[in-house]
C-alpha cells in the first residue's frame, strides 16, 4: 500500500522558474492538503481540498496554486519561485472531511525545494 | 481562532528517564488534539489523539497524553525514554467541520536522548 506519494523528493530552482510538486494518494481519501515546514516554524497550511473540484486557502497561500481534478491527485504549483519558498513541503490526506472522527492525517515523505 | 504552543524547542533526556513534552492550546470550542512524531527525513506520523472521549489517551511506542481542560494542556509523556524516541514531536489542534477542521500545528519540540 503506497499511501501518499510525493514527487520529486528534491528540487533546485532559480528565482522566477515555475514547477509543480506532485501528490498522489491511493487510499480514496476525500481530504488532501499541502503544508510547508520551516525550521522553528512548525508546519503551516498552504492549501487544502475536501474533495474533487473543491479547494481552499490555508494560512500561507500566496505564491502557490492548487487544483483537484481527481480524488487521487493534488498538485501544488509554484508559478514564479522565490527564495522565500525554499522549504520542505508535505502533502497529507485524511479519510473523512478534515479532522473528524478519525482525526488522522497521512503524510507523504516530503519534497525539499531550494530556490536560488 | 485556535492555536497551539509547545514549550521548549529542544528537550534532552537520558535513556530511561521520564519524557515530558509540553503543549498548551487555545480554543473557543472543545478541541480535537493530536501528537505527531517526525523522524529525520521522514513525514509525520500520528502518535495519539484526543477526540472528547477519555481524557488520558494512550498512543504508540509507550507514549500517552492527558487532556486537562482547566489548564488548556495536552502534555505528552513517556515513563522511560529509549534511544529510538529521538525525533521531533508536534502538537496539533483542530475542530470538527469547515475550515476549522484543518490541523494547526505547534512549532515542534526536538527530543534528544542521551545514552
Amino acid at each position: 500500500n503506497a499511501g501518499v506519494t510525493q514527487t520529486p523528493k528534491f528540487q533546485v530552482l532559480k528565482t522566477g522558474q515555475s514547477m509543480t510538486l506532485q501528490c498522489a494518494q491511493d487510499m480514496n481519501h476525500e481530504y488532501m492538503s499541502w503544508y510547508r515546514q520551516d525550521p522553528g516554524m512548525g508546519l503551516r497550511l498552504i492549501h487544502y481540498s475536501v474533495g474533487a473540484g473543491i479547494t481552499d486557502q490555508g494560512e500561507v497561500p500566496n505564491g502557490y496554486n492548487v487544483s483537484r481534478s481527481t480524488t487521487e491527485d493534488f498538485p501544488l504549483r509554484l508559478l514564479s519561485a522565490a527564495p522565500s519558498q525554499t522549504s520542505v513541503y508535505f502533502c497529507a490526506s485524511s479519510q473523512t472531511g478534515l479532522a473528524s472522527n478519525t482525526g488522522e492525517l497521512f503524510f507523504g515523505e516530503g519534497s525539499r525545494l531550494t530556490v536560488l | 481562532a485556535q492555536s497551539v504552543t509547545q514549550l521548549g524547542s529542544h528537550v534532552s533526556v537520558s535513556e530511561g528517564a521520564l519524557v515530558l513534552l509540553r503543549c498548551n492550546y487555545s480554543s473557543s470550542v472543545p478541541p480535537y488534539l493530536f501528537w505527531y512524531v517526525q523522524y529525520p527525513n521522514q513525514g509525520l506520523q500520528l502518535l495519539l489523539k484526543y477526540t472528547s472521549a477519555a481524557t488520558l489517551v494512550k498512543g504508540i511506542n509507550g507514549f500517552e497524553a492527558e487532556f486537562k481542560k482547566s489548564e488548556t494542556s495536552f502534555h505528552l509523556t513517556k515513563p522511560s525514554a529509549h534511544m529510538s524516541d529521538a525525533a521531533e514531536y508536534f502538537c496539533a489542534v483542530s475542530h470538527y467541520g469547515g475550515s476549522q477542521g484543518n490541523l494547526i500545528f505547534g512549532k515542534g519540540t526536538k527530543l534528544s536522548v542521551k545514552p
